[in-house]
């Protein structure tokens, strides 16, 4: 049972923007650790989209960003595209028991 | 660049252990740098991060799977394993291997799937 919460879909038509959340609590991502955002196409290993709760990696395009405040962070998708239709999970670490990772429940994002 | 496979049975029987090893190609498991991780997925469902193992072996791993969790090292060969003991039908998913670093995988195997079944 994962310790961060998503929403379980959401979506948009194309160019639109959608936000996707990502809560926890005082234990993960309100005691300061960071918040990292996967993509995931079936079939396929996730890739990283955000490191360090608001960082892309080279090649991600830039309508993807993120933010973190308090207990929840966000993964905003600006200008949707056919393309970012696809599986996405926040990541954070989680020191109510030994400092370990957690992954969210996971968002399945649709493309109307 | 880096590069991680998975290998290992795709089947196995319950109660026992599930083997899996990673070779990487492009980088060092000796490397202090990063961190060597599982994950897995079961079917249709997300991600769980399994554990991970260090340089010098030390290791974190979930809290829900440690009773049964054993990862190595094997610098010679450039790779890393998981053995999870006990198994069953609940440990059936899809286990991938990757490269932490910072809190982050940067580098994921394409996964290798493992059904627990008789």
């Amino acid at each position: 049972q994962s310790v961060l919460t998503q929403p379980p879909s959401v979506s948009g038509a194309p160019g639109q923007r959608v936000t996707i959340s990502c809560t926890g609590s005082s234990s993960n991502i309100g005691a300061g650790y960071d918040v990292q955002w996967y993509q995931q196409f079936p079939g396929t290993a996730p890739k990283l989209l955000i490191y360090g709760s608001r960082n892309r990696p080279s090649g991600v395009p830039d309508r993807f960003s993120a933010s973190k405040s308090g207990t929840s962070a966000s993964l905003v998708i600006t200008g949707l595209q056919a393309e970012d239709e696809a599986d996405y999970y926040c990541q954070s670490y989680d020191g109510s028991l030994s400092p370990s990772r957690v992954f969210g429940t996971g968002t399945t994002v649709t493309v109307l | 660049q880096v590069q991680l496979q998975e290998s290992g049975p795709g089947l196995v029987k319950p109660s026992e252990t599930l083997s899996l090893t990673c070779t990487v190609s492009g980088g060092s498991v000796s490397s202090r740098s990063y961190y060597w991780s599982w994950i897995r997925q079961p079917p249709g469902k997300g991600l769980e991060w399994i554990g991970y193992i260090y340089y010098n072996e030390n290791t974190n791993y979930n809290p829900s799977l440690k009773s049964r969790l054993t990862m190595s090292l094997d610098t010679s060969k450039n790779q890393f394993s998981l053995k999870l003991n006990s198994v069953s039908a609940a440990d059936t998913a899809m286990y991938y291997c990757a490269r932490e670093f910072s809190g982050y995988d940067d580098y994921w195997g394409q996964g290798t799937l493992v059904i627990v079944s008789s």
